[in-house]
């Protein structure tokens, strides 16, 4: 099956500033999904964007989806030090997904950290 | 309150034991699943339910067994078969074609 892979690996950053985090996929999609992940801890979902959406917003966050580049941004504005954590994107892969099946695969993810 | 209980938290295991990690959820959500988690490797899936008493192998089924008698439960049974069981283990479900919602995870040491 197919994986996202996040760039950059890890990124660390100054309170107050924003910080992006880029996701690449292979195969086309019907949606990416955004997680972020504590340290030792479940992941939570941050956000979805479908394939025929370009960018969404939720609060602090910001999605885009380029289909053509098969990618996606994530961008947290503002960052607090509770931001610190681990972001994974994650696809549902059209090419496995029939009737009644539906899988989704994640990528390594981004570990950011946010100094106080 | 909703969510998934995962248990134990942290489980010890003797080289040739099963063990069986739980799995609950109180969201009747059709879908759970099992993924694996080592540091730098992302979640890579296990094994995966739609509906009771089915169940489907994702990438990494060899080692493990799972059943799924009732929708609330999917517990995953680590067998000795797996060579390499020391991981974070996560189970997570949805509804179907929806987003997923994880417990806190098990995390498994083999001695």
């Amino acid at each position: 099956s197919q994986q996202g892979e996040e760039d950059p690996q890890a990124l660390s950053i100054q309170e107050g500033e924003n910080a992006t985090m880029n996701c690449s996929y292979k195969t086309s999609i019907n949606n990416l999904q955004w997680y972020r992940q504590n340290s030792g801890r479940g992941l939570v979902h941050l956000i979805l964007i479908r394939s025929n959406e370009r960018e969404k917003h939720s609060g602090r966050l910001r999605v885009t989806l380029d289909t053509s580049k098969k990618s996606s941004s994530l961008l947290i504005t503002a960052s607090r030090a509770a931001d610190t954590a681990s972001y994974f994107c994650a696809t549902d892969d059209s090419a496995y997904s029939g009737a009644g099946s539906y899988q989704l695969t994640f990528g390594k993810g981004t570990k950011l950290s946010v100094i106080p | 309150d909703g969510g998934i209980t995962q248990s134990p938290k942290y489980l010890f295991r003797k080289e040739g034991q099963n063990v069986t990690l739980s799995c609950e959820q109180n969201l009747n959500h059709d879908a759970m699943y099992w993924y694996r988690q080592d540091p730098g490797q992302g979640l890579r899936l296990i094994y995966y339910s739609q509906i009771v008493n089915d169940f489907q192998k994702g990438d990494i089924a060899e080692g493990y067994s799972v059943s799924r008698e009732k929708k609330e439960s999917f517990p995953l049974t680590v067998t000795s078969a797996q060579k390499n069981p020391t991981a974070f283990y996560l189970c997570a479900s949805s509804i179907l074609g929806r987003v997923l919602f994880f417990g806190e995870g098990s995390r498994l040491t083999v001695l």
